[in-house]
């Protein structure tokens, strides 16, 4: 199946700064979110991004569906932005949703 | 409904007993999938369905958990003699169908936290 790696699986930022998180996966997807666990435990949805990019507020995420990789960028970071981030991919011709282990992100003021 | 549902939102239980976990997908979306997290770890897959099929039921870890899907609407995951490696949040998701032009952008419900004692 489908393989799907992050990184960093740890990122330590002062607040104000930015970052860059990646994720590659091992085939063709016909789904890519991105998603961040609050400290709650809940899945918040950020992008769903197949391929090119999108932009929300501070967020934005690009996918190049040809190389097989992911990016979200997180500018003028906040305290509210940490917790994990989590990858998730499906093949074109399979069934599941498959997560990446996530980077855990940790924003101190 | 409006987002996905599930139910209990916490349960404990005694070893060796029978639970069951409830997931009521968002109204319209064919799709429905489970998943485990234990603490501090990522998200395990677990089991899909497609209406009320489930093509992809590899990630079920033994033969003690079971999972249906009824009216291609609520699902019930069963997990049978619990034991305590069985605690985590089981988190359920919906999409729309797997090819839809619309896309299939997943959305988890709040999970169930399951303890067992």
């Amino acid at each position: 199946g489908i393989q799907v790696e992050q990184s960093p699986p740890d990122l330590i930022l002062q607040e104000g700064a930015n970052s860059t998180l990646r994720c590659n996966f091992s085939d063709s997807v016909n789904n890519l979110q991105w998603f961040h666990q609050n400290p709650w435990g809940q899945l918040i949805n950020l992008f769903y991004i197949p391929s090119g990019t999108k932009q929300n507020g501070r967020l934005s995420a690009t996918t190049v569906a040809t190389e097989r990789y992911s990016l979200l960028y997180i500018s003028s970071s906040q305290t509210t932005d940490s917790g994990v981030y989590f990858c998730a991919a499906r093949v074109r011709a399979g069934t599941a949703l498959i997560f990446g282990k996530g980077t855990t992100l940790s924003v101190s003021s | 409904g409006a987002g996905v549902s599930q139910s209990p939102s916490n349960k404990v239980t005694e070893k060796g007993k029978d639970v069951e976990l409830r997931c009521d997908p968002i109204s319209g979306h064919t799709a429905l999938y489970w998943y485990r997290q234990s603490l501090g770890q990522g998200l395990e897959f677990l089991i899909y369905f497609q209406g009320n099929s489930a093509p992809d039921k590899s990630g079920l870890p033994s033969d003690r958990f079971s999972a249906e899907r009824t009216g291609g609407s609520v699902s019930t995951l069963t997990i049978q003699r619990t034991q305590q490696e069985d605690s985590a949040v089981y988190l359920c998701a919906s999409s729309l169908a797997i090819n839809h032009l619309k896309g299939t952008e997943a959305f988890f419900g709040q999970g169930t936290r399951l303890t067992v004692v």
